[in-house]
């Protein structure tokens, strides 16, 4: 069964704006992260956030977790044309075999 | 890609038929997956591997095998594919257990079932 929800499932702003997507998750975990997939291409990492963590950045993203209402939220800010992707959220559970279950992600476009 | 090549890229079989997709790594991580990808699904995880000759069940793998004899290589089987098993499959590595537990993916092999 899937772990995330991804909301929304599809986005479409202009660039520069700041885009939001949100995931939920159902059982405790170890740590949550974020990736990102160009269209044909592999998912490339983007950031990984811990269970005892609440916010964590990285060039132009922000990413904050909150493990109360187990959810999880991606800000990009300044948006480019180079976002346009599916970004996805992956939850890891059990500590050391690193089982992620993926989110079923949300499609980004920037329009310029 | 991390140095993850997989092979074939694309592949269109007959249902019934035997397919085995290849992982190949050059970065000696420890850990190695196999996922697919469906629309409406994200991507599942169906076998992983630990070691060589060590792997365990995702949460999709009936229907397939895999085996590992050397760090650097990982085989998907499907035995007898079926029209179900039509996706895009995806090869990770990663260095879980280490403090390291960013997964890297490989471009993905598409595989169709007629």
């Amino acid at each position: 069964s899937q772990q995330g929800e991804e909301d929304p499932q599809a986005l479409s702003i202009q660039e520069g704006e700041n885009a939001t997507m949100n995931c939920s998750y159902k059982t405790s975990i170890n740590n949550l992260q974020w990736y990102r997939q160009n269209s044909g291409r592999g998912l490339v990492h983007l950031i990984l956030i811990r269970s005892n963590e609440r916010e964590k950045h990285s060039g132009r993203l922000r990413v904050t977790l909150d493990t109360s209402k187990k959810s999880s939220s991606l800000l990009i800010t300044a948006s480019r044309a180079a976002d346009t992707a599916s970004y996805f959220c992956a939850t890891d559970s059990i500590q050391g075999a690193q089982k992620l279950v993926f989110g079923q992600g949300t499609r980004l476009t920037i329009n310029p | 890609d991390a140095g993850i090549t997989q092979s074939p890229r694309h592949k269109v079989t007959e249902t019934g038929t035997p397919v085995t997709l290849r992982c190949h790594q050059t970065e000696n991580h420890r850990y190695m997956y196999w996922y697919r990808q469906d629309p409406g699904h994200g991507l599942r995880l169906i076998h992983y591997s630990y070691g060589v000759k060590d792997t365990d069940k995702g949460e999709v793998s009936d229907g397939y095998s895999v085996s590992r004899s050397k760090t650097e290589d990982f085989l998907l089987t499907l035995e007898s594919a079926t029209s179900s098993q039509t996706s895009v499959y995806f090869c990770a590595i990663s260095l879980a257990g280490t403090g390291e537990e960013t997964q890297y993916f490989g471009p993905g092999t598409r595989l169709l079932v007629l």
